[in-house]
This record gives C-alpha cells, structure tokens and sequence, in this order.
C-alpha cells in the first residue's frame, strides 16, 4: 500500500497565505483523486476540496488545490488567511479501491 | 439536509465485537457510497471500510478479517462490525456518505468507543 505524508504543523499570520503539501510514496498522483478535509476542534471533518481542486458549495475560494506531477504531491492552498481556518487538514486519496489518509496537518494561524 | 448518526455502545470489553449502526435521514440510502472512518484520540484519521447500495464492500486490508459491514435499506441505515476488540481500537467512529468512491461529502458527528475490561 502507498502512504501520504504531510509536515506536522504550519503557522501563518491572518491575511497571508499557507500551502500544505502531501506527498504520495508510490503511484502517481494524477491518476487518484486527491481530497482535503478540515477538522476543527471537537468536531467532525469537513471536505474543502475534492478530486484535486474542486471545492464543495459553500467552500471559500480562498481554498484551492492542486497537485505537481514531478514531486508527487498534491497541495491545499489557503489565501487570506482568517483565525477560524486554524484546524488540522488532511489529505486523502486512494489505490484499487483502498482510501488512505495523510497524518494531518495543524495550522495555526497567529 | 443530509444528516448521518452513529449509534452504538460507549464500552465494549476486549475480545469482543464492536457493532454500530449509521442512521441516514434526508437521502436514501439505495444510492451513494457509505464509509466508516476512525480517529484515536490526539491521532490522525483511519479508513476502516465502504459499501455500496448493492452490497459490495472494500475494506482497509489491515482490519479487513475483523470488519463486516452491511446495509438495512428498508430502515435507510448502514452498520459496522468489528471483531476480536484490542485498546487499540479505542476511538471515535464516523460514519459518512461519499458521491462517489473517492471523497466524502457528509460525516456524522462522531460517537467514542472505548475497549476496556
């Protein structure tokens, strides 16, 4: 099985903008889907993109996602950075059927 | 308004079996996919299983000898069975809805299982 690696933490100031990245260890990460979901404390995930860079109703446009062939990864980008976008985020994607979660990101926005 | 709900013991004793059921109001159940996700405590999420209206199921091969999962259409409701408890399956327990089998588009609000004699 294949794993997606995330960095622990990131921390950017409110205004700014942050990119998580998650790297997949084997198989190419344009033929899976790639989706992040948000998880604010005490409460359940959220998804703020699917399939790559689409973005659920009622998802800002201040998120957006993409992936990079020659690395591997795919990335969450979020602009304008607000203090209740402070949260872990995950990626997750999957392999012949078999989903897979990144370790989690904890952004903090200071 | 889609809404999912967990049920199921708080406590179960180790060595036995985990069973809980996902109540599905405002979408029928006979379309979409259906998964269950996990999180320990202070940890990171864990895919445990999907399945389909039709009954076909993928699980995460690391518990797939100990998970069953199963669909009730007529009570519009979806279940997990997992076997053979350890504390390390102590956790809180989503159930959630996926368009299609690569994303979720709805989660339940969660419900903590704790393994302990």
């Amino acid at each position: 099985n294949f794993m997606l690696t995330q960095p622990h933490s990131v921390s950017e100031s409110p205004g700014k903008t942050v990119t998580i990245s998650c790297t997949r260890s084997s198989g190419s990460i344009a033929s899976y889907f790639v989706q992040w979901y948000q998880q604010r404390p005490g409460s359940s995930p959220a998804t703020v993109i699917y399939e790559h860079n689409q973005r659920p109703s009622g998802v800002p446009d201040r998120f957006s996602g993409s992936i990079d062939s020659s690395s591997n990864s795919a990335s969450l980008t979020i602009s304008g950075l607000e203090t209740e976008d402070e949260a872990d985020y995950y990626c997750q994607s999957y392999d012949g059927g078999n989903w897979v979660f990144g370790g989690g990101t904890k952004l903090t926005v200071l | 308004q889609v809404q999912l709900q967990e049920s199921g013991p708080g406590l179960v004793k180790p060595s036995e079996t985990l069973s809980l059921t996902c109540t599905v109001s405002g979408a029928s159940i006979s379309t979409y996919y259906w998964s269950w996700i996990r999180q320990p405590a202070g940890k990171g999420l864990e895919w445990i299983g999907r399945i389909y209206t039709r009954g076909s199921t993928t699980y995460n091969p690391s518990l797939r000898s100990r998970t069953t999962l199963s669909i009730d259409t007529s009570n519009n409701q979806f279940s997990l069975k997992l076997s053979s408890l350890t504390a390390a399956d102590t956790a809180v327990y989503y159930c959630a809805r996926s368009p299609r089998s690569s994303w979720i588009d709805y989660w339940g609000q969660g419900t903590l299982v704790t393994v302990s004699s």
